[in-house]
């Protein structure tokens, strides 16, 4: 099975701020890597697909990068919205496997 | 539009089994693959299995083999998740989701005695 290694656990950041999640696959995945957003309560919202692409409707300060086995995931301005729970899910393999999760909070 | 409603909430007892259904709308539900993710209060996603369509199989993540299948009534486009042998462990909130990314609103099952 791959495992995705997602890091920080959490993170604390300020209005305004650049704020970056990576992502690290056991073996390579090529692309096929989606980042969700979830705040408390809520079903995860899909934000990038195939590790780069912006779904539709989600704002432009949020972008995905990489390929293979490293994966970023960049928030280029943090807003108040922003606040939630992040997660990477590789889907070149079955089973599919999330990251552990990044909670990421305002300062 | 796409919409996947599942069942309500269940309480069970442990070494109970309980059966959460999906039901889709806005899409034939052989056009999509279904998957079964769960969530643990406090805890992250966990993909519980799903459907390949390059071999035309349900695979199921190791750690369910055994207490997990997972159907599909295509006459009424309504998937289903059976969990058997349910254990405190496995309460959780169970969503249904799919390929293209549509997420049913979830499904708390609690196990308790």
């Amino acid at each position: 099975d791959i495992q995705m290694t997602q890091s920080p656990s959490s993170l604390s950041a300020s209005v305004g701020d650049r704020v970056t999640i990576t992502c690290q696959a056991s073996q390579d995945i090529s692309n096929s890597l989606n980042w969700y957003k979830q705040k408390p309560g809520k079903v995860p919202k899909l934000l990038i697909y195939d590790a780069s692409n912006l779904e539709i409707g989600v704002p432009p300060r949020f972008s995905g990068s990489g390929s293979g086995t490293n994966f970023t995931f960049t928030i280029s301005s943090l807003q108040p919205e922003d606040i939630a729970t992040y997660y990477c899910l590789q889907y070149d393999n079955l089973p599919r496997t999330f990251g552990q999760g990044t909670k990421l909070e305002i300062k | 539009q796409v919409q996947l409603v599942q069942s309500g909430a269940e309480v069970k007892k442990p070494g109970a089994s309980v059966k959460v259904s999906c039901k889709v709308s806005g899409y034939i539900l052989i056009e999509l693959s279904m998957h079964w993710v769960r969530q643990a209060p406090g805890k992250g996603l966990e993909w519980m299995g799903g459907f390949d369509p390059e071999d035309g199989e349900t695979i199921y993540a190791q750690k369910f083999q055994g207490r997990v299948t997972m159907t599909e009534d295509k006459s009424t486009d309504t998937a289903y998740m059976e969990l058997s042998s349910l254990r405190s462990e496995d309460t959780a909130v169970y969503y249904c989701a799919t390929d293209p990314d549509y997420w049913g609103q979830g499904t708390l099952v609690t196990v308790s005695s």
